[in-house]
């Protein structure tokens, strides 16, 4: 069974960068059917993309938050992760990571992070 | 970004009776290969969303018959034939035809 678990600071200050972890199991991230989302979920904004990665590092992020984000992959821990640096509280929201397969569509989500940004 | 508009917002439902959801996109989601991405997401309280419709009307394994999904295009439903108690949530339309993916605002179903 294809498990996601996102891990990472639950507080981020403002105008600090955001660091989150998702160990892939039962999966592997170096296979090339699938890619490998970050996703966020507030009230005011909904369901929100913020990028895929796939195996070979190729990126997309959402061209709203392009300027503050970087993805990377480690095919060698089963891991992908997602910066978002500059954060407000704006991006406070709940942070999921979830997998695409290619010629299928998104399926498997982790359980989330809670990421606040206050001082 | 290709706008998601479910309807209704909220749908109180009786046990045992229909219930159907709308979603509407604001292009085609019909891709190159032939392949129309929409996927239907519940999400219990608490929990992530899990996937129950993908590629428009293929159930997921596990998903209990009395979810279907239908559409084409840019107009979508997703049915419930007898809605059950444990259906209670919040159910999402994800598009993964266009970047960025983008889904709708949500629809609660409710038990009356």
């Amino acid at each position: 069974q294809v498990q996601l678990q996102e891990s990472g600071p639950g507080l981020v200050k403002p105008l600090e960068t955001l660091s989150l972890i998702c160990t892939v199991s039962g999966g592997s991230t170096s296979s090339g059917a699938y890619d490998w989302n970050w996703i966020r979920q507030s009230a005011e904004k909904g369901l929100e993309w913020i990028g895929r990665i796939y195996s070979s590092g190729f990126t997309h992020y959402n061209p709203s938050l392009k300027s503050r984000v970087t993805m990377s992959i480690d095919t060698s821990k089963n891991q992908f992760s997602l910066k978002l640096n500059s954060v407000t509280a704006a991006d406070t929201a709940v942070y999921y990571c979830a997998r695409t397969t290619i010629g299928e569509g998104t399926d498997y989500w982790g359980q989330g992070s809670l990421v606040t940004v206050s001082s | 970004d290709v706008v998601m508009t479910q309807s209704p917002l909220s749908l109180p439902v009786t046990v045992g009776q229909p219930a159907s959801i709308s979603c509407r996109s604001s292009q085609s989601l019909l891709f190159g290969d032939g392949n129309t991405y929409l996927n239907w997401f519940q999400q219990r309280p608490g929990q992530s969303p899990r996937r129950l419709i993908y590629k428009v009307s293929n159930r997921d394994s596990g998903v209990p018959e009395r979810f279907s999904g239908s559409g084409s295009g840019t107009d979508f439903t997703l049915r419930i034939s007898r809605v059950e108690a444990e259906d209670v949530g919040i159910y999402y339309c994800i598009q993964d035809t266009h970047w960025p993916r983008t889904s709708g605002q949500g629809t609660k179903v409710e038990i009356k």
